[in-house]
This record gives structure tokens, sequence and C-alpha cells, in this order.
């Protein structure tokens, strides 16, 4: 089975702090998301990333970086944590290709920025 | 910009009633994937259609691609509390089949009661 974990499944963080979500998976998949999960919004993406050190923005990447230095973690990073950031965040790997689409997700993590 | 409309955004039956979901856009996807989400849970794939009228099922749940690749629908027979949960539909992004970018939907949160 495709495991993907995310390092925490709640957090609270105080305004203008910096924050990490890691995300990791271990089904060797090159394909891996960052996307945010709002009531009535659906899932928007942040940032996706197709290889290692590779990264490309997705629909909503203000106020985010991202960081992946080995094929199986991929982090992102709230540099000055707001508090319109408060949201579920849910990491995704998928393969390339064929199967690129199939999109396997980790548990998430609820962000509360205070 | 390609949009997936979802409808109904809530739904509320019995045990044993019949549902029909719907994920309609104007863009063609080359593939669709709907997904199921639980509380404090990632989304779970479900199922993938390729082909314009496909129909696939899965036990009580059938899944169809409309002609023309821009619509799909979930029907679910005879619900059960067990279907309770949020289901998402998400169309491939033209152009991204190598890396899995997808567009979701609004979601639909489906409540069965014993």
């Amino acid at each position: 089975d495709v495991k993907v974990t995310q390092s925490s499944r709640y957090l609270v963080k105080r305004t203008g702090e910096k924050v990490f979500l890691e995300c990791v998976q271990d089904m060797d998949h090159e394909n891996m998301f960052w996307y945010r999960q709002d009531p009535g919004l659906g899932l928007r993406l942040i940032y996706f990333s197709y290889d290692v050190k590779m990264k490309e923005k997705g629909d909503i990447p203000e106020g985010y970086s991202v960081s992946r230095e080995k094929k199986e973690r991929f982090s992102l990073i709230l540099e000055s944590a707001s508090t319109n950031q408060t949201s579920m965040y849910l990491c995704a790997s998928s393969f390339r290709g064929f199967l690129a689409y199939e999109q396997y997700f980790g548990p998430g993590t609820r962000l509360t920025v205070t | 910009t390609q949009l997936l409309e979802q409808s109904p955004q809530f739904l509320s039956i019995q045990e044993g009633e019949n549902l029909t979901v719907y994920c309609n856009s104007s863009s063609v996807f080359s593939s669709l994937q709907w997904y199921r989400q639980e509380p404090g849970e990632g989304p779970v794939l479900l199922v993938t259609v390729v082909t314009g009228g496909e129909v696939k099922k899965l036990k009580r749940l059938t899944f169809q691609f409309g002609d023309a690749r821009k619509d799909s629908s979930l029907h679910i027979t005879a619900a059960q509390p067990g279907d309770t949960g949020l289901y998402l539909c998400a169309g491939g992004v033209n152009g991204s089949s190598n890396t899995g970018k997808l567009i979701f939907g609004q979601g639909t949160t489906l409540q069965v009661k014993p």
C-alpha cells in the first residue's frame, strides 16, 4: 500500500512564525503536491514538484515556498504565518506518465494561526 | 481556465436511498478521478475514468464519464451510513499528463442516516 505521511496532524502557530510542514512518501513517486483545503473551495494547489529540486507554482503560491532535496520528501514552508493561512494542508504524490493523475494523499495537517 | 462544478454541495439522505452526484465543466478532460474523504483524513482515490461514455462500477457505486469528456456522475445505490463522507471529482489539467496536475471540484458532502 502507498503510504504518504505528514509530520503533524494538528499544529498551532502564532502570526509571523516560520512554519515547516513535511511530507514523506514511500512509493518512489516522482510527483509530489501540496494543497490547502477550505470549506466550499475544494482543494487548491499551492506547489508541486515533478523531480528532486524541481518545483512549480500552483494556483495559490503566495506566502508559501517549498523544498524537495530528496525524492521521498517534500516540505512546505510558510515564511511568516498569517491568520488567513489557517487551513487543512494536504500532501499528495503520484507517478509520472500515464498514472500521474492518480494521486495518493496523506492524512492532512490542520494548521491554526493565531 | 478549467473549472469543475460539483452538485449538489450537500446531501442528507436515509439509508437505502439512491443518489447521484454530478461533476460538470465546459472544458474537455483527458481523465477524471473520483475521491472520497472521511473526516480528519486525506482523500482516497475511488476510480479513474478515461474514455468518453465509460462506465465503471465499484460495488454499489457507479461512475460515468460523459461522451464529450466534459462531465461525470457518481451514482450510489442503496446508500449505507458507511458511505458518509466528502466526495470530490478531479480532472487532469490539459498538458500536464506527466506532472499529474489536477483541478478539483468543490466537493459534495454526503450524510447517510441510519
